[in-house]
């Protein structure tokens, strides 16, 4: 059963102090990792995809990477407005017709001035 | 960009009540999808749709159906609303991905959050 674990559940950091955020995830035959952002009360954001193992993908203070068993959203000296609860999601490609991907329950982010 | 609207933000109804969450998508996108988010649970997936009048269920449909009449517009109905029923819910679309020039990325309208008195 395709499954993603996303840890941990909550993270506080001090403006500057980097950190990664994990995902863990099983799936039969990976099509693409994907990340979002969502704020309190609002939609999930999409980030990023990665498709293969080895891949990594930058946008301002995050970087996402991939391996065969996990990826890593790494933030760069991060700033209160990055505060967030990161979503991390997989799709295989038994589902890549119906487009269906599974979710992680996400990481919150809390960054402290 | 793509943009996911949804009908209201904010939506108070009585137990009983039909209610009907609308969601329009401008960007052709073939796969719209239904979920509902709660505190502990995450996204889990309510409904989900892969062309017009078509429809499959997901993780937890039981309460809930589905309308797609036109590839833009995708329908949740609640056919008698219950109080476990309030949550924030939420709709994607995506591009149907069998090629490789397509990709799945799912985005999300504003949500709508429902409160079932």
């Amino acid at each position: 059963e395709d499954q993603v674990t996303q840890s941990p559940e909550a993270l506080r950091l001090q403006e500057g102090e980097s950190s990664s955020l994990n995902c863990s995830y099983t799936v039969s035959g990976l099509r693409g990792l994907f990340w979002y952002r969502q704020d309190p009360g609002k939609g999930p954001e999409f980030l990023f995809t990665l498709y293969s193992a080895g891949e990594e993908k930058e946008k301002e203070r995050l970087k996402a990477t991939l391996t065969k068993k996990e990826s890593f959203l790494h933030i760069t000296a991060p700033k209160p407005e990055d505060s967030a609860t990161y979503l991390c999601a997989v799709q295989g490609y038994g589902s890549s017709n119906t487009g269906k991907l599974i979710f992680g329950q996400g990481t919150t982010l809390q960054v402290k001035p | 960009d793509v943009k996911v609207t949804q009908s209201s933000r904010y939506l108070v109804k009585r137990t009983g009540e039909k209610v009907f969450l609308e969601c329009v998508q401008d960007m052709d996108h073939e796969n719209m999808f239904w979920y509902r988010q709660d505190p502990g649970l995450g996204l889990r997936l309510i409904y989900f749709s892969y062309d017009v009048k078509m429809k499959e269920k997901g993780d937890i449909p039981e309460g809930y159906s589905v309308s797609r009449e036109k590839k833009e517009r995708f329908s949740l109905i609640l056919e008698s609303a219950s109080t476990n029923q309030t949550s924030m819910y939420l709709c994607a679309s995506s591009f149907r991905g069998a090629t490789t020039n397509e990709y799945n990325e799912q985005f999300f309208g504003p949500g709508t959050r429902l409160t079932v008195l």
